[in-house]
């Protein structure tokens, strides 16, 4: 089926410093879903992008869909301690989801 | 938005056995689903619970292990049969809400252990 990749896996930060994870896929992607799953906890949904080069941006968190739909990333700003989670990438087809295999992001402070 | 819940919430099963994991929304909604997590891994869709009719399993998945019910619009239930420590994994009730986006909402997950 479709895949989709996202890497890194894991990315330790020093707090304060930023932080990006990426998301492609082999095929065009009809939107791309965000998600941020602290630890020990369930998958809070962050943002949909559908549009061609779609740029949202929510507070420190910055969300790009590329210009070919194949691709994706997710940039934090500043990154602090309550950023720290796994934060994966989702294609939503039919409402369901297919996940990236998420960024674990660790915080130091 | 829609508030999940999911019982049990933690678990702890003998081999063999078998467990239902139950999952009430607080609206009506169309469409429900089930994903697994096994530890440090992403999510998978296990399957969609469909009202009135049986479930659609994703390739991998088939009823005799993973067999669902939806009676009505706010409930479903997933049961893991015979278990094995593979089986050991956080599962989770998920379901769309219309809108301008259609978000997904997640239950707080089952963490189930199999030994």
């Amino acid at each position: 089926g479709q895949q989709v990749m996202q890497i890194p896996q894991y990315q330790h930060v020093q707090e304060g410093e930023d932080f990006t994870t990426y998301c492609n896929s082999s095929t065009t992607l009809s939107n791309i879903q965000w998600y941020k799953q602290r630890p020990g906890g369930h998958p809070v949904f962050l943002i949909q992008l559908v549009k061609s080069g779609e740029v949202k941006k929510q507070k420190r968190l910055t969300f790009q869909f590329g210009e070919a739909k194949k691709n994706s990333s997710l940039h934090i700003t500043a990154t602090q301690t309550t950023d720290v989670g796994t934060y994966f990438c989702a294609r939503n087809a039919g409402n369901m989801l297919t996940f990236g295999g998420g960024t674990r992001l660790m915080v130091k402070p | 938005s829609a508030v999940i819940s999911q019982k049990p919430s933690r678990d702890i099963c003998q081999r063999g056995t078998s467990l239902t994991i139950q999952c009430q929304v607080d609206s009506q909604v169309t469409m429900m689903f089930w994903y697994r997590q096994q530890p440090g891994q992403s999510l998978t869709l296990i399957a969609t619970a469909n009202q009135g009719s049986e479930a659609t399993y994703e390739s991998g998945f088939v009823i005799d292990k993973f067999p669902i019910s939806r009676p009505n619009l706010t409930f479903s239930t997933l049961t893991v049969s015979n278990m094995s420590p593979e089986d050991s994994s956080i599962y989770l009730c998920s379901v769309a809400v219309q809108g301008s986006v259609n978000t997904i909402y997640f239950g707080e997950g089952s963490w189930l252990t199999v030994v």
